[in-house]
């Protein structure tokens, strides 16, 4: 079966220091692959979603950054962070006919 | 474009009643619709989709939906509410277009009391 692991669960970062969350997606192959953020506990904005190996599409202009390194690896990155970036980053995963699948997210208060 | 609407920021029902959360949609040609449910500082859950087919879907933990393509309406149902179904839940949209992508309601608060 397929599981999605996201890391880490939470992170307190200080303005101005980079950023580095990981997703690994286990069991399936070319998933499509997406980076949500929440902001205080309500809607989803879609930041970064990708179909392959490098494929990389930005939704909103901000500070963050996304990449694809291998098939079932996606990284959020920033190299300076903002108060704004402040949130619960979400990952998930789809092929092309199913439900999004979502990781169990990761907390992050920049101080 | 792709979208759904959930009208209601918050819903408050008794143990043991039925409830009802309410979706709304815009899109163009047949939706995949989908119902997902968050518990605090957890990721999203999927609880059903509409892809084609009955109109009445049945899901996870005694949830179902029904479909209304005349009214554009995916509401989300359940016959007796537990305490234990507080939560936060999303309605969603593949876009049937550019499937990579999917749009999710505002989300709507559900309190279940005692």
């Amino acid at each position: 079966s397929q599981t999605i692991h996201q890391w880490p669960a939470t992170l307190v970062q200080p303005v101005g220091s980079p950023l580095s969350l990981e997703c690994t997606v286990e069991g399936t192959s070319n998933p499509n692959l997406y980076w949500y953020r929440q902001a205080a506990g309500r809607g989803l904005q879609l930041l970064f979603y990708s179909v392959g190996i490098g494929q990389i599409s930005s939704e909103v202009p901000q500070n963050l950054s996304a990449s694809r390194p291998q098939d079932r690896q996606f990284i959020l990155s920033s190299k300076k962070l903002l108060l704004s970036d402040s949130g619960f980053y979400l990952c998930a995963w789809s092929d092309s006919l199913t439900e999004a699948f979502f990781g169990q997210g990761t907390r992050l208060t920049v101080v | 474009a792709q979208s759904v609407a959930q009208p209601e920021d918050q819903v408050n029902v008794a143990e043991g009643n039925p409830l009802t959360v309410k979706c709304t949609y815009s899109v163009s040609g047949n939706p995949y619709l989908f119902w997902y449910v968050q518990y605090p500082n957890r990721g999203l859950q999927f609880l059903l989709k509409y892809i084609t087919g009955d109109n009445l879907v049945k899901g996870s933990y005694g949830f179902e939906a029904e479909f209304n393509k005349s009214q554009t309406s995916f509401h989300l149902k359940k016959p007796s509410a537990l305490v234990s179904d507080s939560a936060l839940y999303f309605c969603a949209v593949r876009d049937r277009y550019n499937f990579n992508k999917f749009y999710f309601g505002s989300g709507t608060k559900l309190n279940v009391k005692p």
